[in-house]
């Protein structure tokens, strides 16, 4: 079992869309309706933006969601703004009390 | 709201112990909740280390299985994370966070931990 593999960078536009990919295994994310998603601003702590793969915490913007297709979850950002900007990271489990991150992903906002 | 808060020294010799504490405020650790140590290597991602029930039942990171240990002080309100046998690569920062079934919320702000001579 590794990381989670996500694109190392994506970019976008200020309106636009953006999605970010997060591939597993069958033993993880293929597994489990169990992905988050966390928003890591610059020189701050993650912050949980979806949990149980589409699912948001109060007070989580709805431009953020999250879906899956087999191994591989997406978090997906509506109309993106400019404090969109950082790094994203998802997290699967993996079974037997085990988690797994992915390496992140630094969106920019161009 | 719960509130964490990470302390401990942030100079660790190498092959030496690093030894950090996790302490909750606003809500109770006797809670039925886990408590999650996460780290992250400077420029680096995240890295799960491990999770403590509040009876005191622990989770390991095949990846650190052998060298971490995690803890619970009720009496303190606090959780705490011993890895031993450090070396430079073990430099990050340091997360404690609350475990909500297999998801994180809220974490503490980090402490930073470096491994040098």
């Amino acid at each position: 079992q590794s990381a989670l593999t996500q694109p190392a960078s994506v970019s976008g536009s200020p309106g636009q869309s953006i999605t970010i990919s997060c591939t597993g295994a069958s033993s993880d994310v293929g597994s489990y309706n169990l992905v988050s998603w966390y928003q890591q601003l610059p020189g701050k702590a993650p912050k949980l933006i979806i949990y149980e793969g589409n699912k948001r915490p109060s007070g989580i913007s709805n431009r953020f969601s999250g879906s899956k297709s087999g191994d591989t979850a997406s978090l997906t950002i509506s109309g993106l703004q400019a404090d969109d900007e950082a790094d994203y990271y998802c997290c699967s489990y993996a079974g037997t009390s085990l988690v797994f991150f992915g390496g992140g992903t630094k969106l920019t906002v161009l | 709201q719960v509130q964490l808060q990470e302390s401990g020294p942030g100079l660790v010799r190498p092959a030496g112990t690093l030894s950090l504490t996790c302490a909750v405020s606003g809500d109770s650790i006797r809670s039925n909740d886990w408590w999650t140590w996460v780290r992250q290597p400077p420029g680096k991602g995240l890295e799960w280390l491990g999770e403590i029930s509040h009876g005191g039942n622990a989770n390991y990171s095949p990846s650190f299985r052998g060298r971490v240990t995690i803890s619970i002080d009720m009496s303190n309100n606090q959780v705490s994370l011993n890895l031993k046998s450090v070396t430079a690569a073990d430099t990050a920062v340091y997360y404690c966070a609350k475990t909500v079934l297999t998801w994180f919320d809220p974490w503490g702000q980090g402490t930073l931990v470096t491994v040098s001579s």
